[in-house]
């Protein structure tokens, strides 16, 4: 079962812009996961945020989780046109026993 | 080595065919796990092996039966599918959390094999 919507589904942007993806959940949860799927193949893991964790960077990407409003967001910064993939969030749900359970994904065009 | 492995990375068969799809890690990961995706959905959870033993089925048809023969090997057994089966099957691996709060559950996925039944 899907844990949670994400917005926007799809996002088109120019290359240099920032994208900004958000993420929506309904359970308590242990941590928040965000991955990313080129077309067709695997997921690669991008970043985690613990529930006790406000905001994490890596690189280009920022994130923030919100606990009190069940939402997180993804924000690359500086886009390239590599970045082209599609954006899942996984929540690790409390007494969920060891599964992830991912959102509706945004799908992500950056034009060169 | 951080990669999950999985063959064959395609497959084609028809409904009474009997087939297995293979996933095979060397991280030390005791909890391994089978997922299924459609075009454009996000993959939506099948099984959950922790220790080798099954802790998750999500009410997954017997057509699809799992086995973990050790820590290492995951396989994923099909028999009498339908069409509408046919769709990208991923396995990941990850460590078994112990602490709700520190459990880093960082998943690896293998690169998926797909499926066509006909």
């Amino acid at each position: 079962s899907q844990q949670g919507e994400e917005d926007p589904q799809a996002l088109s942007i120019q290359e240099g812009e920032n994208a900004t993806m958000n993420c929506s959940y309904k359970t308590s949860i242990n941590n928040l996961q965000w991955y990313r799927q080129n077309s067709g193949r695997g997921l690669v893991h991008l970043i985690l945020i613990r529930s006790n964790e406000r905001e994490k960077h890596s690189g280009r990407l920022r994130v923030t989780l919100d606990t009190s409003k069940k939402s997180s967001s993804l924000l690359i910064t500086a886009s390239r046109a590599a970045d082209t993939a599609s954006y899942f969030c996984a929540t690790d749900a409390e007494n969920a026993g060891n599964m992830l359970t991912f959102g509706g994904g945004t799908r992500l065009m950056v034009k060169p | 080595d951080t990669e999950v492995t999985q063959t064959p990375k395609h497959l084609v068969m028809g409904m009474t065919n009997k087939k297995s799809l293979k996933c095979e890690q060397h991280m030390g990961h005791r909890a391994m796990y089978w997922y299924k995706q459609k075009a454009k959905k996000p993959p939506e959870l099948m099984f959950v092996y922790s220790y080798e033993k099954l802790s998750i089925n999500e009410s997954v048809p017997s057509r699809f039966s799992p086995e973990c023969p050790n820590s290492s090997l995951l396989n994923l057994h099909l028999h009498a599918l339908q069409p509408e089966d046919s769709a990208l099957y991923l396995c990941a691996s990850s460590q078994v959390g112990k602490s709700p709060v520190l459990a880093r559950l960082e998943a690896f996925f293998g690169q998926g094999t797909r499926l066509t039944v006909v």
